[in-house]
């Protein structure tokens, strides 16, 4: 059965602390691992795809890789507005996704 | 200009009632989504459909329905709700099954006493 796990389950900052989430996934056949930003009420919004060991993207503070076992998102120098959780996901055949748990970051003035 | 939709935004019924919740995309995607969050968070993949048809289709109680009337529309009818059926419900739509992004609308948190 797929599975994605994501590490740590909540995380809290210091504006401009840079730290990393951790994404593991056991997905048959991956075709594709998906960065998510969820806020409080809302639904998940995109950021990323990865596609294959090496990939590496970039978007503001936010830089997300991957391996062939797991995924990291580093943010860079956090922002207050970076809060959220951040929602991982590893995709097999049939467009199905399969979802981590989330990882909620807290970043304080 | 909300590129998907949901209605309602909150639903809060008894047990056994029957209720559904529209999703609408504007798109111009083939492929639309259902999931489920529960209360630790997880999203759950319950039904896709593309371009009406049923393609995936996870265990999922017979009590739940989806029902595409056209591809910009995914509702969801669930029938005799149960305690356990609390959550927050996602749509999403992708431009096709397999390859492309998915995107999510803003949920429907349902609450059943």
């Amino acid at each position: 059965e797929d599975q994605v796990t994501q590490s740590p389950e909540a995380l809290r900052l210091q504006e401009g602390e840079s730290s990393s989430l951790n994404c593991s996934y056991t997905v048959s056949g991956l075709r594709g691992l998906f960065w998510y930003r969820q806020d409080p009420g809302k639904g998940p919004e995109f950021l990323f795809t990865l596609y294959s060991a090496g990939e590496e993207k970039e978007k503001e503070r936010l830089k997300a890789t991957l391996t062939k076992k797991e995924s990291f998102l580093h943010i860079t120098a956090p922002k207050p507005e970076d809060s959220a959780t951040y929602l991982c996901a590893g995709r097999a055949a049939g467009n199905k996704l399969t979802f981590g748990g989330g990882t909620r970051v807290l970043v304080k003035p | 200009d909300t590129a998907v939709s949901q209605t309602p935004k909150y639903l809060v019924t008894q047990m056994g009632n029957d209720k559904s919740i529209k999703c609408e995309q504007n798109l111009g995607h083939d492929t639309m989504y259902w999931y489920k969050q529960d209360s630790k968070k997880f999203l759950k993949i319950m039904f896709s459909y593309n371009n009406k048809e049923l393609i995936i289709n996870e265990t999922v109680p017979n009590r739940f329905s989806p029902k595409s009337p056209d591809k910009a529309h995914l509702n969801l009818h669930i029938n005799s709700l149960e305690l356990g059926d609390s959550a927050v419900y996602f749509c999403a739509s992708s431009q096709r099954t397999g390859t492309d992004t998915q995107y999510f609308g803003p949920g429907t948190r349902l609450t059943v006493l």
